[in-house]
């Protein structure tokens, strides 16, 4: 089964527009951290937002937000506003922590997110 | 700061040989990871190491591949020899100790074709 789900495999946006990228996840663990990268075309990893599992508070950072929905186990990013240059590829990934963490990073399969001017 | 360093950004090899790919972590980082990107099989886990030591190597994918870190500040996977299904997008990242998140730094990959 897979650890990490997004259902998205592309998403179009107008610029100026909020939109939702999903992201479910599987775990066992209670103990689990959850991220979101972006990939533009020029192919680097940038590191966006994080939720830690016993966090109450949804993550923000800028016009990135994370969705935390733990009952269901989903973690969807919410960007406000969207840019041109947000146009990329976006991995949502997990962190699992059995038992003492070293960090290891799941990753999804990616959504490929188009803003349209 | 400097971020991850990788070299080369991109390689063109022959099938049969040997290639090494580069990583310099961000300093003070105690944790690096390898990675391989494809469309087919996403983002991979390869290899990571702790404190230069190989923690995981479950993710390599068979003998021709082999990963060393001699230092903190150095770190090299080896493929040998190339098959054209290695072809992909290699990262190398890094992680600071004592971080709650856990966040990785990734460096910009290697692009390898072999041909």
């Amino acid at each position: 089964a897979q650890k990490i789900t997004q259902t998205q495999p592309g998403m179009f946006v107008q610029e100026k527009e909020a939109v939702t990228l999903d992201c479910t996840y599987d775990t066992s663990d209670q103990s689990y951290g959850l991220f979101w990268y972006k990939q533009p075309s020029s192919g680097e990893m940038i590191f966006l937002i994080y939720q830690g599992s016993y966090d109450e508070q949804n993550a923000t950072e800028g016009r990135y937000s994370l969705n935390f929905q733990k009952a269901r186990k989903s973690a969807n990013l919410v960007i406000s506003a969207s840019q041109l240059g947000d146009s990329a590829m976006y991995f949502c990934a997990m962190r699992e922590d059995p038992g003492g963490s070293q960090g290891n990073l799941i990753f999804g399969k990616g959504t490929k997110l188009s803003v349209k001017p | 700061d400097a971020g991850v360093i990788q070299s080369p950004r991109h390689e063109v090899t022959e099938m049969g040989q040997e290639v090494t790919l580069r990583c310099k972590p961000i300093s003070g980082h105690d944790y690096l990871f390898w990675y391989r990107q494809t469309m087919m099989r996403g983002l991979e886990l390869l290899i990571y190491f702790n404190n230069n030591v190989p923690i995981d190597d479950s993710g390599m994918p068979e003998d021709r591949f082999s990963a060393k870190m001699p230092n903190a500040s150095f770190s090299t996977l080896k493929i040998q020899p190339s098959e054209p299904r290695d072809s992909a997008v290699y990262f190398c990242a890094s992680r600071p100790p004592d971080r709650d998140s856990y966040e990785q730094y990734f460096g910009p990959g290697t692009r390898l074709t072999v041909t």
